[in-house]
């Protein structure tokens, strides 16, 4: 089955402990994209990456990291948690730039 | 910079009227626009998408309409359906490698 998955899906966390939200596609997709969810706020680019050891910002980077070392994966990094960083995260992958196809999604409380 | 904007945050139909989803834009280089459903607990699925060299796409009850002179973009969805219920997001893409996505129109389609 065709599908791009992340975990964890739900994670409570303190700020400043490191933290990495895995994302895989099985699809063989070049693009990949990690984006967060806010009220009011919609659907935000964190980074996109448009194939292996290829990544480049979104409009919301900051306190981010991620990598692209295989083309199925593409994980997101928050190297020293924020509480405005609690969020909604959704990793998304594509042949293009035209059609995503999104993890369900993992929900991040920093207290 | 938002360069995709949903304006209305929320839409009220009864079911088996027609819902109206509306969104502007400020880029005038995308090259392509999609809406993107999005249910409670599970990430956005793709719905609807249109050229920028077409005015309209249709695919069963869904119509998007695009009037690049107004930089505008609408999604009807006719009759409306209990099941559309859900948060709807714009996005254009192809000017940049970023995907810019609107802040999300939540219809609710009352039985």
């Amino acid at each position: 089955e065709a599908q791009v998955t992340q975990n964890p899906r739900y994670l409570i966390t303190v700020t400043g402990k490191k933290l990495t939200v895995t994302c895989s596609q099985n699809m063989n997709h070049e693009y990949m994209s990690w984006y967060r969810q806010d009220p009011g706020l919609g659907l935000r680019q964190i980074y996109y990456s448009m194939n292996v050891e290829v990544t480049d910002k979104g409009d919301v980077p900051e306190g981010y990291k991620v990598s692209r070392k295989e083309k199925r994966n593409f994980p997101l990094i928050l190297e020293s948690p924020s509480p405005n960083q609690t969020s909604l995260y959704f990793c998304a992958s594509s042949t293009g730039q035209e059609t995503q196809y999104f993890g369900p999604g993992t929900r991040l409380l920093v207290l | 910079d938002q360069q995709v904007k949903q304006n209305s945050p929320s839409l009220s139909v009864q079911e088996g009227r027609i819902s109206i989803l509306n969104c502007d834009y400020t880029n005038s280089m995308f090259d392509y626009f999609l809406w993107y459903k999005k249910y409670p607990a599970e990430g956005p699925t793709f719905l609807i998408s249109i050229s920028s060299i077409k005015d309209k796409n249709e695919d069963g009850r869904f119509t998007v309409f695009l009037n690049k002179s107004a930089k505008h973009l609408s999604l009807h969805i006719v009759p409306s359906q209990p099941g559309d219920s859900a948060v709807y997001f714009c996005h254009g893409g192809g000017a940049t490698n970023k995907l810019i996505f609107g802040t999300g129109t939540l219809l609710a389609v009352q039985p």
